[in-house]
């Protein structure tokens, strides 16, 4: 299953909302998850089954959609959400990554 | 405090082999489903391989096939990736993470710091 994300990247500011699409080739019903990468770090899981939120992730992630169309909204982005964003689906063998969306500071 | 710490990464020429190990601690090791998931330098992740908590199922990435083989130790709480058969592609951080719940493998929800695999000539 191929795995497309979108925007590329986006530029946005400190206070505004971020929304990235992740879409799939294929459905994964709602086995995808969302993972946050800062520079040189390890990614750290923010979302899983589409929607639930990891232990410790703060309410202004979200995520939405089913199927082949998802969404990861960040209501109002923090100092420390610029990073880069992926999805990643588990619905089949093998397992696949989309290529990511970077979050960067206007 | 759940805590994974990879080694055994390095410099290796094409066709050669490595090692890597996955110490993990903090949690029940056998109970968990664990991955390696790798990132070329300035490129996404890409996963590789899992294996699950019992030590049973195992799957690859076509890319690695045959060519790497996941294993682990529950009663040394290490996951191990053995690569064989190098190639200039596999350049890569190389991640270990362990699965968030013991019944699926739904995502990973607590990765190691990586380590550095090189091949070259």
């Amino acid at each position: 299953i191929v795995l497309t994300q979108s925007p590329v990247a986006l530029s946005l500011s400190p206070g505004e909302r971020a929304t990235l699409s992740c879409r799939a080739s294929q459905s994964v019903g709602t086995y995808l998850a969302w993972y946050q990468q800062k520079r040189g770090q390890a990614p750290s899981l923010l979302i899983y089954d589409a929607s639930n939120r990891a232990t410790g992730i703060p309410p202004r992630f979200s995520g939405s959609g089913s199927e082949t169309d998802f969404t990861l909204t960040i209501s109002s982005l923090e100092p420390e959400d610029f990073a880069v964003y992926y999805c990643q689906q588990r619905a089949n063998w093998p397992l696949t990554f989309g290529p990511g969306t970077k979050v960067d500071i206007k | 405090e759940v805590q994974l710490l990879e080694s055994g990464g390095g410099l290796v020429q094409p066709g050669g082999s490595l090692r890597l190990s996955c110490a993990a601690s903090g949690f029940t090791f056998s109970n968990y489903a664990m991955t390696w998931v790798r990132q070329a330098p300035g490129k996404g992740l890409e996963w590789v391989s899992l294996l699950g908590g019992a030590g049973g199922a195992t799957y690859y990435a076509d890319s690695v096939k045959g060519r790497f083989t996941v294993s682990r130790d529950n009663s040394k709480n290490t996951l191990y990736l053995q690569m064989n058969s190098l190639r200039d592609d596999d350049t890569a951080a190389y991640y270990c993470a362990k699965a968030l719940m013991t019944d699926s493998v739904r995502a990973f929800d607590h990765w190691g710091r990586g380590t550095l695999v090189t091949v070259s000539s």
